[in-house]
């Protein structure tokens, strides 16, 4: 069975820093990596998505992802946040394959609190 | 395009009640998919419909149903509440399973 980790749960930064989000996944086969965010009050939003082709995605808001297939990673990172990125964060992988359908495997989430 | 909407939003029942939720995809999804999010399990995946069919099943007891109707609207119905069962219950959308899942605003349900 697939799995995701996230290795923090709670983030605590101040505006301006950066911000890195670690992710892992236990599968045995193609994947298709996704980053969303949850900001208080809202739905999930998608921040990011990598299917295939470079192993850096660039998505919304100036988040980006680098996906490391030796590694079974997919870390989050943002140069420079802003108090609006407060949120909670969430990796999440579905199986590559086309016929596969949709059944995301999510992470247990991180909780970032940006101060201004 | 409207986004995926979710009703009820809001929905309080007793144990050993049953409920019927409803999602209505974003226009032109033939996928959609219903999640249970809570604070101690987080998200977890109950099922996938696509085209009326059921693609995939998650791990949750046989007390948790769903199906989809031609114009992919879902329904997904819990039988025999239990107070574990308490939870937001998302539901999302995507055109088939190479595209990203849009979700609703989900539906609270609190079991007393």
């Amino acid at each position: 069975a697939q799995s995701v980790s996230q290795h923090n749960h709670h983030v605590i930064l101040s505006e301006a820093a950066s911000l890195e989000l670690g992710c892992n996944y236990s599968y045995g086969g193609t994947v298709n990596l996704f980053w969303y965010v949850q900001y208080p009050g809202q739905h999930l939003q998608l921040l990011l998505k990598y299917f295939s082709g470079d192993p850096l995605v660039k998505g919304i808001k100036g988040f980006e992802a680098e996906f490391i297939k030796s590694k079974f990673s997919f870390n989050l990172r943002k140069p420079s946040v802003q108090w609006s990125d407060t949120a909670e964060y969430f990796c999440a992988v579905n199986p590559g394959l086309k016929a596969a359908g949709n059944k995301l495997t999510f992470g247990g989430g991180t909780r970032v609190l940006v101060k201004p | 395009k409207a986004g995926v909407t979710q009703t009820p939003r809001y929905l309080i029942k007793t144990r050993g009640q049953q409920v019927t939720l409803s999602c209505s995809p974003i226009s032109g999804h033939r996928s959609v998919s219903w999640y249970q999010q809570t604070p101690g399990q987080g998200l977890q995946f109950l099922f996938e419909y696509f085209s009326e069919t059921q693609r995939n099943k998650g791990n949750f007891p046989g007390r948790f149903s769903g199906r989809q109707f031609s114009n992919s609207r879902s329904e997904m119905n819990v039988s025999t509440l239990e107070l574990g069962d308490s939870a937001l219950y998302l539901c999302a959308s995507s055109a088939d399973s190479y595209n990203e899942q849009f979700f609703g605003p989900g539906t609270r349900l609190t079991v007393l």
